[in-house]
């Protein structure tokens, strides 16, 4: 079966300051493994993801996840927070191989907050 | 929210009352989803389509139903059966839901259904 774990359910960053979401999951094999940001009463939307090759993956709006496979973890960077970043993020994994489930499982979200 | 419409946004309905909520796509997607969210437990999967005429429970299906007669419908009716109806509803679609597949899902802006 698989999972992914989102361990913040809320993190707090000064505006300019960097931020990171964190995520770790666990699935058989190579994962497919996403990122959507929520903001109030409105539809997820996607960021980024990350199929194959390099680690760093960059998305939309600045933010960039970093895919460590040693230790099951994508998180979620950006190096500069604005304001308008304030947001429920998801994390998301889908498994590689066939005869799994290619429904996708998501993280709980972890809530960001910028304070200006 | 990309080319998926939910209608409508807020829904009010009386206790015993069997309610329909409406999804389109227009992005030509084969697989099609429906989600609950509630606070602080993130998404989860009430069913899922991969293609016409075809449909699978996820989850948390009992208390509700669906039909996809069409590729770009897939309308979701809360019955009576369902305990706890009052919730945020999310549609999603994307490309071929085979697995193993990359493809990111594309949300709409979700209907915000209350029972009392």
């Amino acid at each position: 079966a698989q999972s992914v774990a989102q361990p913040e359910d809320q993190v707090n960053v000064a505006e300019g300051n960097p931020l990171t979401v964190k995520c770790t999951y666990s699935v058989s094999g190579n994962p497919y493994l996403f990122w959507y940001v929520q903001y109030p009463n409105r539809g997820l939307q996607f960021l980024l993801k990350y199929i194959t090759g390099d680690n760093l993956v960059k998305g939309s709006y600045g933010f960039e996840a970093e895919f460590n496979k040693s230790q099951t973890s994508f998180h979620l960077k950006k190096p500069s927070a604005l304001v308008s970043d304030s947001a429920l993020y998801f994390c998301a994994v889908r498994p590689r191989l066939k005869g799994g489930s290619y429904i996708p499982t998501f993280g709980r979200g972890t809530s960001l907050i910028v304070h200006p | 929210d990309g080319g998926i419409t939910q209608s409508p946004k807020y829904l009010f309905r009386k206790e015993g009352q069997n309610v329909t909520l409406s999804c389109e796509q227009n992005l030509n997607h084969d697989a099609m989803y429906w989600y609950r969210q509630d606070p602080g437990q993130g998404l989860r999967l009430i069913y899922y389509s991969q293609i016409v005429n075809d449909f699978q429970k996820g989850d948390i299906a009992e208390g509700y139903s669906v039909s996809r007669e069409k590729k770009e419908s897939f309308p979701l009716t809360v019955t009576s059966a369902q305990k706890n109806p009052t919730a945020f509803y999310l549609c999603a679609s994307s490309m071929a839901g085979h697995q193993g597949t990359s493809y990111e899902q594309y949300f709409g802006p979700g209907t915000r259904l209350t029972v009392t």
